[in-house]
């Protein structure tokens, strides 16, 4: 069962507009989330996250928005550029349930066109 | 710091046969897991350790999946027998945890295809 949902399999931007990805999730107990960019055989990395105290989380181009009473979130990436295409996974947690484990979303792959 | 070391990064081995993947977490790091990438799944916790003990090993999918962590720095995930449906890419993942979420870092992962 899927407890974090990531809708658009790929999305396709222009290089300086803005990339918005979304996320949804079902367990009201995550509260913390995170989103993670991963590159062609490569391990996913760290990109940004955010807790649940919090509804915006800004990183310089990059940032994280949740809406807890719809359960979403979003990452935007302004401005877009050639080198973030990549597939982009949404994760959550829950500090009272199985530690901290993320759990990840399918995936959203990206691509920046020129 | 080398980050989260995984191998081997291809194994290409015949059903029925043994399949022992490695990690190294990254020093100092307390909590390990165990993810497997597929195309239909995504990426799916196998199993998560704290401080080399197996807290949740819910995801692992069937006996025939094993995973073992005899010390700090060292983790297997053993596949025995194999199956061409356990064809994944198998990633470790460590992380710090200490009473607060953090991230988790992942290694560059194990692309296993059982013919």
């Amino acid at each position: 069962d899927q407890q974090v949902k990531q809708n658009s399999p790929s999305l396709s931007v222009q290089e300086g507009r803005i990339s918005i990805l979304n996320c949804d999730y079902t367990n009201s107990m995550f509260d913390y989330f995170l989103w993670y960019k991963k590159y062609p055989a490569e391990g996913p990395t760290f990109l940004i996250s955010i807790s649940s105290i919090k509804d915006k989380n800004e990183d310089g181009r990059f940032t994280v928005f949740l809406n807890k009473s719809a359960k979403h979130l979003s990452l935007h990436i302004v401005p877009s550029q050639p080198g973030d295409s990549a597939v982009y996974f949404c994760a959550a947690s829950a500090s009272r349930n199985s530690g901290y484990a993320l759990n990840f979303g399918k995936g959203t792959s990206l691509l920046v066109t020129p | 710091d080398a980050g989260v070391i995984q191998s081997p990064r291809h194994e290409v081995t015949e059903m029925g046969q043994e399949v022992t993947l490695r990690c190294k977490p990254i020093s100092g790091h307390n909590s390990l897991f165990w993810y497997r990438q597929t195309m239909m799944r995504g990426l799916e916790l196998l199993i998560y350790f704290n401080n080399n003990v197996p807290i949740d090993d819910s995801g692992m999918p069937e006996d025939r999946f094993s995973a073992k962590m005899p010390n700090a720095s060292f983790s297997t995930l053993k596949i025995q027998p194999s199956e061409p449906r356990d064809s994944a890419v198998y990633f470790c993942a460590s992380s710090l945890q200490l009473g607060r979420n953090t991230e988790a870092f992942f290694g560059q992962g194990t692309r296993l295809t059982v013919v």
